[in-house]
């Protein structure tokens, strides 16, 4: 089995500032895959950032990037240069390689960005 | 971009009642996946479907739920007595591999609300 645990809840952070989502995971599959969906107010799950297990170097997508330590079990998200607009839910997510691969997620922590 | 596309936005049904939620994924793809998330909490994986039939169903998906894909193109969720418990987001998602490493792309979700 799979699981996923972010363990804050809530995280404020100003503007333009960097921030760190914590994200650690649990499994037995020798290889998986990392995602963090951003869902703001209006409910949609917007794709983020990838990192699958076997990956050397860290994944970054223009302001995030992902922060991966395998041995720890972690896959924090890093948001750098924090917009307004960068409010909303964060879920850190997993599918592993057994079976058909369904998207494990993490219960979110909510990101308030202040002026 | 090609995007997943879900109707209604909004259901609003009596309890017992029987309901169909709509998802027309993006073309190329072949697993299809449907999600829910309570109000508040974290999203959890319902059935996967591929080569029309079902792959994986987790513990919520009982006999009250089932899924098709009648034409080719449209992916349906029924439930057929709805009960309150059902009030939930639902999310169909889509990828165009199985494999760990494919992001998995989500519609905009059909919020229910089961009176």
């Amino acid at each position: 089995a799979q699981k996923i645990t972010q363990t804050q809840p809530g995280m404020f952070v100003q503007e333009k500032e960097a921030v760190t989502l914590d994200c650690t995971y649990d499994t037995s599959d020798q290889s998986y895959g990392l995602f963090w969906y951003k869902q703001p107010s209006s409910g949609e799950m917007i794709f983020l950032i990838y990192q699958g297990s076997y990956d050397e170097q860290n994944a970054t997508e223009g302001r995030y990037s992902l922060n991966f330590q395998k041995a720890r079990k972690s896959a924090n998200l890093v948001i750098s240069a924090s917009q307004l607009g960068d409010s909303a839910m964060y879920f850190c997510a997993m599918r592993g390689s057994s079976g058909y691969s369904t998207l494990t997620f993490g219960k979110g922590t909510m990101l308030l960005v202040s002026p | 971009e090609p995007e997943v596309t879900q109707t209604p936005s909004h259901q609003v049904t009596q309890m017992g009642q029987e309901v169909i939620l709509r998802c027309v994924p993006i073309s190329n793809h072949l697993y299809f996946y449907w999600y829910r998330q309570i109000l508040g909490q974290k999203v959890e994986f319902l059935v996967s479907f591929y080569n029309n039939e079902i792959s994986e169903k987790s513990e919520i998906f009982d006999d009250q739920f089932s899924v098709e894909r009648p034409d080719g193109s449209n992916f349906t969720l029924k439930i057929r007595s709805t009960k309150l418990e059902d009030s939930a987001m639902y999310f169909c998602a889509g990828s165009s591999s199985g494999r760990f490493g494919n992001e998995q792309f989500f519609g905009p979700g059909t919020r229910l609300t089961v009176l």
